[in-house]
């Protein structure tokens, strides 16, 4: 049961370039979501989903992107980046808009 | 709007020691709750999950939580602490909008010393 899995672990970028962080789950939940993880502010929700074509802007959308094409994937997308974008990313999932969310081990991005 | 307070970004406590972290909310319903671990460089961890019935909710690891609506608290505890007990713990309230989003705490670290 392989469950939340994000790509890569660790990534490094320098300022300007672009990348997607890969999420995908294996458990056919409807909701995902991306959050940010910085020391001091607890996680904070970047964007989300309730299911495949539908997606929504949370706390902290500015700088990313997010698609939902499939019900197991849902990558984020950073057009642009900036060391204010350096953090761990976490991708989590759900069965509905009631149940726990099921993370990810993170994604430990640094903008140099 | 909805919160989520967690009072103690840092505690200490000895090993074999109780441990109690405070969780403070805000929300204009009766919420549904949680309580989530993160050892290091680990993603978070379910620890258990209050939603309605006892208030008393008894979780994995050894951790209970009570939810008391008059303090509007939801207090994780574990009476005796062992050394595998050190991690982050953050408090969880939702979903907080019709489309099911959660709200986190910023988070309080557990050191246990020996």
């Amino acid at each position: 049961n392989a469950g939340v899995t994000q790509t890569p672990k660790f990534q490094v970028l320098k300022t300007g370039q672009s990348m997607t962080l890969q999420c995908a789950q294996d458990m056919n939940h409807e909701y995902m979501s991306w959050y940010r993880q910085d020391p001091g502010m607890g996680l904070r929700l970047i964007h989300y989903s309730v299911g495949a074509g539908i997606t929504d802007q949370g706390e902290v959308p500015n700088g990313y992107n997010v698609s939902r094409s499939t019900t197991e994937d849902f990558p984020l997308r950073l057009l642009s980046a900036a060391p204010s974008q350096t953090s761990v990313y976490f991708c989590a999932s759900s069965y509905d808009r009631w149940s726990p969310q099921h993370f990810g081990d993170g994604t430990r991005l640094s903008i140099l | 709007a909805q919160s989520v307070t967690q009072p103690d970004i840092h505690i200490t406590v000895s090993e074999g020691a109780s441990l109690e972290l405070r969780c403070n909310y805000s929300y204009g319903a009766t919420p549904y709750l949680f309580w989530y671990v993160q050892s290091p460089g680990q993603g978070l961890q379910l620890l258990l999950k209050y939603f309605s019935g006892d208030t008393l909710v008894q979780g994995i690891k050894g951790f209970e939580a009570e939810f008391k609506r008059s303090q509007s608290s939801f207090n994780l505890r574990k009476p005796s602490v062992h050394w595998s007990d050190a991690a982050e713990y953050f408090c969880a309230v939702g979903p907080t909008d019709s489309w099911g989003k959660f709200q986190f705490g910023a988070g309080t670290q557990v050191v246990v010393t020996p």
